[in-house]
């Protein structure tokens, strides 16, 4: 399958844990985008990657979500100090520049 | 952040008609418009990208932008089962990060 990977396909976690989550884009594109949608919503966006460099955050994230995508491969965001507000489906995409995204599956998180 | 919107659902269409989606969105300078598939408990799926004034065909999905309205739809010809699920329709300036409206849930009557 040559499409974007994500693991864990779920999460349940107790409030207060840290989760991190794993993203494998599509091989040649060097764009990655990590977006949160939740019941009823479309997906929202939280940060992208062009290679390495993390070129945009939402000012609309908090401080306990951090992403990373070392060496330009594949990519992890990491929560602090789960709260129930941040059980939601997190999805990756990636592209080429100046070219559609594509999702992969998503992580379905359940902070109880 | 550009503000997307879209008809409000769901829409119930019978087998064999044509399913209408609308879509309006806020920011002038915005470039790219895409349609997105997303069945329950699935991530969504690109099935249209449109870039210029008209329309664009494939299949049975035709895609309309007008720039000057800011007013992008979708039409999907020939209704199936298949086709029932959520249409989001995303949003972008050029840099492909998209703002996505809420969608459109359309089902498919057979």
């Amino acid at each position: 399958d040559t499409g974007v990977s994500q693991n864990p396909r779920h999460k349940i976690t107790k409030r207060g844990q840290n989760v991190t989550f794993r993203c494998d884009p599509i091989s040649e594109h060097n764009r990655l985008y990590w977006y949160r949608q939740t019941l009823g919503q479309g997906p929202e966006f939280l940060t992208y990657f062009q290679n390495e460099a993390q070129l945009e955050k939402s000012r609309l994230l908090s401080d306990r979500f951090s992403a990373e995508r070392p060496k330009g491969s594949f990519s992890t965001l990491e929560i602090q100090r789960t709260e129930q507000g941040d059980s939601a489906m997190y999805l990756c995409a990636s592209s080429l520049v100046s070219e559609e995204a594509f999702f992969g599956q998503g992580t379905r998180l359940t902070v109880v | 952040q550009k503000e997307v919107e879209q008809n409000s659902g769901p829409l119930s269409v019978p087998e064999g008609a044509i399913a209408s989606l609308n879509c309006t969105y806020s920011d002038r300078g915005s470039q790219s418009f895409f349609w997105y598939r997303q069945y329950s408990g699935k991530s969504p799926e690109l099935i249209m990208s449109i870039y210029s004034n008209g329309d664009k065909e494939d299949g049975r999905f035709t895609a309309q932008l007008n720039k000057a309205s800011q007013y992008v739809s979708l039409l999907i010809r020939d209704s199936q089962p298949s086709d029932s699920a959520t249409y989001l329709c995303a949003v972008s300036g050029g840099d492909y990060k998209l703002s996505f409206g809420a969608g459109t849930t359309v089902t498919v009557r057979a």
